[in-house]
């Protein structure tokens, strides 16, 4: 199956700095790649997605970059702002497994005032 | 619109005793999901129904079973549950491929 790797595991940065967490994934067959924010205690919810057709999109402060040849996928986020702290996670969906997700460890981000 | 319910929110069991969790949603949804979430690890799939009527098994499905009741419905059964299944568990649909996965609120469950 699939395997999807997620680093950094933890990250602090200024308020105002820019984020970036990187993913790989193993399997040539995936082509939904979403990103999820999780606050403390609460579920996952999706922040921004791309599919493989596409190299990058952008939604306001957040991006996503996708390198299908090398296999990884990278998530950006500019001018950070105290309720950016979160724990982040990647996903990476194979075609033909019935929409199945697999999922990075997280990434815990900080962003200090 | 509720979105993706659960129950319960919070159980403690003992080792050996068995119950389900019980997911729900609203939104006509085609896919629904159950994951657990243990820290470090990220979230792991359990069982996964693609559609009504069909339900596979995700990365980590030993200890579990699971029921589509019907389009609305997906149940996690835990036959006698075991320590290392002290965990949180997050239900989740989808409507269609490269739909939004929504999450629901998650039960924590504490197995003595």
């Amino acid at each position: 199956g699939e395997n999807v790797e997620q680093h950094p595991s933890t990250l602090s940065v200024q308020e105002g700095d820019s984020a970036v967490i990187k993913c790989t994934y193993s399997d040539s067959a995936s082509n939904y790649f979403p990103w999820y924010k999780q606050e403390l205690g609460k579920r996952p919810q999706l922040i921004i997605d791309i599919r493989s057709n596409v190299g990058e999109k952008k939604d306001q402060r957040i991006a996503v970059t996708l390198n299908k040849t090398a296999k990884h996928f990278s998530l950006h986020i500019t001018e950070t702002q105290p309720e950016d702290s979160a724990v982040y996670f990647c996903a990476a969906s194979p075609s033909g497994t019935g929409n199945q997700f697999y999922f990075g460890t997280g990434t815990s981000l900080t962003v200090i005032p | 619109n509720a979105g993706v319910t659960q129950t319960p929110k919070f159980q403690v069991l003992k080792t050996g005793q068995s119950m389900t969790l019980q997911c729900a949603q609203d939104m006509n949804h085609n896919s629904m999901y159950w994951y657990r979430q243990d820290p470090g690890m990220g979230l792991r799939l359990i069982y996964y129904s693609a559609s009504e009527g069909t339900t596979d098994k995700g990365e980590v499905p030993n200890g579990y079973n699971v029921s589509r009741l019907n389009k609305r419905e997906f149940s996690l059964r835990l036959e006698s549950a075991a320590p290392s299944q002290t965990s949180v568990y997050f239900c989740a649909s989808i409507r269609e491929t490269y739909g939004t996965q929504y999450f629901g609120p998650g039960t924590r469950l504490l197995v003595l």
